[in-house]
């Protein structure tokens, strides 16, 4: 049983596009949704929540369906230094420490 | 802003020796995590702690023992290390509360057991 799926990629762009990704959890309880970035040979870091109403942080937009159980990340005017992998998070409980991960899109902006 | 901070960026060690990885956090975070990461596998929880002396089983402890004697500092503790613990393993803190869900990552070790 996987908890959280994502397409693994890569998803190569030129820069100026348009890109998406898409999550799915298994979870129906599942509380909080987040999605958080990794360059190469770095360190997670948090990108962004997810809410239900949807929400937008400059050229990031991401967006919860709940009851399809999906969760998507829309990046506009993709920048090469966009290129990283983005992880798809999960919470399972109310108190939210233990983080379900997924196993991340890898995402390549070319020029 | 929030530092983790991990005892080595790279370690080799042999099959059989006993392994401790170090882990500090100057934030006061009640909780920290310890993954390991892998490709293809992704971010997997080995163990976790939400308080001093505290700790719980994540989804794959076998292998591993963990210590927090002190609030910031996390240890991981390979008992026997084994070639399929070669990994990097990362450590991650965060508060409790509202924002538990913002996890605070080292820089991780790359382990390679020969």
């Amino acid at each position: 049983r996987k908890e959280v799926e994502q397409d693994p990629g890569p998803f190569n762009v030129p820069e100026g596009a348009t890109v998406a990704f898409n999550c799915t959890y298994s979870n129906s309880a599942s509380q909080s949704f987040f999605w958080y970035r990794q360059d190469c040979r770095k360190e997670p870091k948090l990108l962004m929540s997810v809410y239900s109403s949807g929400n937008e942080d400059g050229r990031f937009t991401a967006q919860l369906n709940r009851a399809s159980q999906y969760i998507s990340l829309l990046i506009r005017d993709s920048k090469l230094s966009d290129s990283a992998t983005y992880l798809c998070v999960v919470t399972p409980n109310q108190a939210g420490t233990a983080l379900i991960f997924g196993k991340g899109t890898t995402l390549s902006v070319s020029s | 802003d929030v530092k983790v901070t991990q005892s080595s960026r790279y370690l080799v060690k042999r099959t059989g020796e006993k392994v401790f990885l170090e882990c500090v956090q100057d934030m006061d975070h009640e909780n920290m995590f310890w993954y390991r990461q892998d490709p293809g596998l992704g971010l997997r929880l080995i163990y976790f702690s939400y308080d001093v002396k505290m700790k719980e089983k994540g989804d794959i402890p076998e292998g591993y023992s963990v210590s927090r004697e002190k609030k910031e500092r996390f240890s991981l503790i390979l008992e026997s290390a084994s070639t399929n613990q070669t990994s990097m393993y990362l450590c991650a803190s965060s508060s409790q509360g509202a924002s538990s869900y913002e996890q605070y990552f080292g820089p991780g070790t790359r382990l390679t057991v020969t």
